[in-house]
């Protein structure tokens, strides 16, 4: 089943611009990830969150984690051609075997 | 460096045919390793995980299998393949104390006709 429901599904911007990804999950959570899908390839682990942070940096990315709201989001600055990929939430939700439970993704295009 | 691979990249096979994915990671020992499926357009559904050579876990009851024959390999199997299996199949490893980051292989596209 799908913990996480990114919002929106698709997002369309001009280089330059910031994106902003949203993801909400339902049940409790031992961190949330972000990952990174090229159309057709694997996906790549951009951030990690835990459950007792409150927003975390990586170079152009922000993402911020609201466990009363149970809601994260993902800020990518300065938005490049080369980011238009799909864009996924995880929740790690414990129960062994650090499985990962995936949203359905926003996909960003970044346009010249 | 670790590196994981997967075999085949894409495959078309006939409804009822049997089907092997193989998955193989190196540069670590003792990993945990996933297999998801990907709808087109859709998010990663988790079919297995598996803690260490003969320790799978199965998460949707469907017609695949999976095996752990070696520490670093992880297989994906059906005996007669339906047309709903057709997806994108990713396989992916953890490992190391927090085990919180999953790396993920190039993925195996299967059509089922």
């Amino acid at each position: 089943s799908q913990q996480g429901e990114e919002d929106p599904q698709a997002l369309s911007i001009q280089e330059g611009e910031n994106a902003t990804m949203n993801c909400s999950y339902k049940t409790s959570i031992n961190n949330l990830q972000w990952y990174r899908q090229n159309s057709g390839r694997g996906l790549v682990h951009l951030i990690l969150i835990r459950s007792n942070e409150r927003e975390k940096h990586s170079g152009r990315l922000r993402v911020t984690l609201d466990t009363s709201k149970k809601s994260s989001s993902l800020l990518i600055t300065a938005s490049r051609a080369a980011d238009t990929a799909s864009y996924f939430c995880a929740t790690d939700s414990g129960g062994g075997g650090n499985k990962l439970t995936f949203g359905t993704g926003t996909q960003l295009k970044v346009e010249l | 460096s670790q590196t994981i691979h997967q075999w085949p990249a894409t495959l078309v096979q006939p409804v009822g045919s049997p089907l092997s994915l193989e998955c193989t990671v190196e540069g670590t020992s003792n990993p945990n390793l996933y297999w998801y499926r990907q709808a087109a357009g859709r998010g990663l559904q988790l079919l297995f995980y598996s803690i260490g050579i003969d320790q799978i876990s199965s998460e949707v009851p469907q017609n695949l299998s999976a095996s752990r024959p070696q520490d670093r390999q992880f297989i994906l199997s059906s005996k007669k393949l339906l047309l709903s299996d057709s997806g994108f199949y990713l396989c992916a490893w953890s490992v190391g104390p927090q085990q919180d980051t999953q790396y993920f292989g190039p993925g195996t596209r299967l059509t089922v006709l």
